[in-house]
């Protein structure tokens, strides 16, 4: 594909809710993060995969948030049992890897959690 | 883990004015710097980037200056017109064992008047 591309674009759940977010990264890209980012603020880090390895998730807020890349292209953000303070933008951004590190990101997925 | 810090959060210019905006980060190990435009409900773009090994670099009407000693590093945009309103946000990334996580500072949402 010619970018990085998130689904649903915009999603609201009632709270109690579980949701799972998509991405597809740019083909052939082995690096994938998953960031949240607040209104007015900057992303934050939440996870990060090399291939279909989850090298990082310490940014991961608590254990209702899982992701999974399980044959190192698509990735899924779920998180069970929304709650309203998990209302944000979750952007995905994947880059080619090595010695490359430049970041290319997706449109994001606004979760609102009524 | 890195930390990242910007300022300024807002920054009004009249059009033609110069902007600058400045970031300090934690990691003296980090050595990758990318700056980031993200327009109103859009993905973060990147606009400009700077490694380590280099101390200034320019595209047209915008610069980046990495002082690695102090850690810290600026953007610079000249001549502003109303386009270049946006939030732009600056990163650091530590590459360590084919790993990295980029660290993002919390934005600086420009104005630039006509």
């Amino acid at each position: 594909g010619a970018g990085v591309s998130q689904s649903p674009r915009y999603k609201v759940a009632k709270r109690g809710q579980d949701v799972a977010l998509r991405c597809d990264p740019i083909s052939g890209h082995v690096s994938l993060f998953w960031y949240q980012q607040a209104l007015g603020q900057g992303p934050e880090f939440l996870t990060y995969f090399q291939n279909e390895a989850q090298l990082d998730k310490s940014g991961l807020p608590s254990d209702r948030f899982f992701a999974e890349r399980p044959e190192g292209s698509v990735s899924t953000l779920k998180i069970q049992r929304t709650q309203q303070e998990d209302s944000a933008v979750y952007l995905c951004a994947s880059s080619l890897g090595g010695a490359e590190k430049k970041l290319f990101f997706g449109s994001g997925t606004q979760l609102s959690v009524l | 883990g890195e930390n990242v810090e910007q300022h300024p959060s807002t920054l009004s210019v009249q059009e033609g004015d110069s902007a600058v905006i400045k970031c300090t980060y934690s990691d003296s190990a980090s050595n990758y710097f990318p700056w980031y435009k993200q327009e109103l409900g859009k993905r973060p773009q990147l606009i400009i980037d700077i490694r380590s090994n280099v101390g200034e670099k320019k595209d047209q009407r915008i610069a980046v200056t990495l002082n690695k000693t102090a850690k810290h590093f600026s953007l610079h945009i000249t001549e502003t017109q109303p386009e270049d309103s946006a939030v732009y946000f600056c990163a650091a990334i530590h590459a360590s064992g084919g790993s990295y996580i980029p660290t993002f500072g919390r934005g600086t949402s420009l104005i630039v008047h006509p």
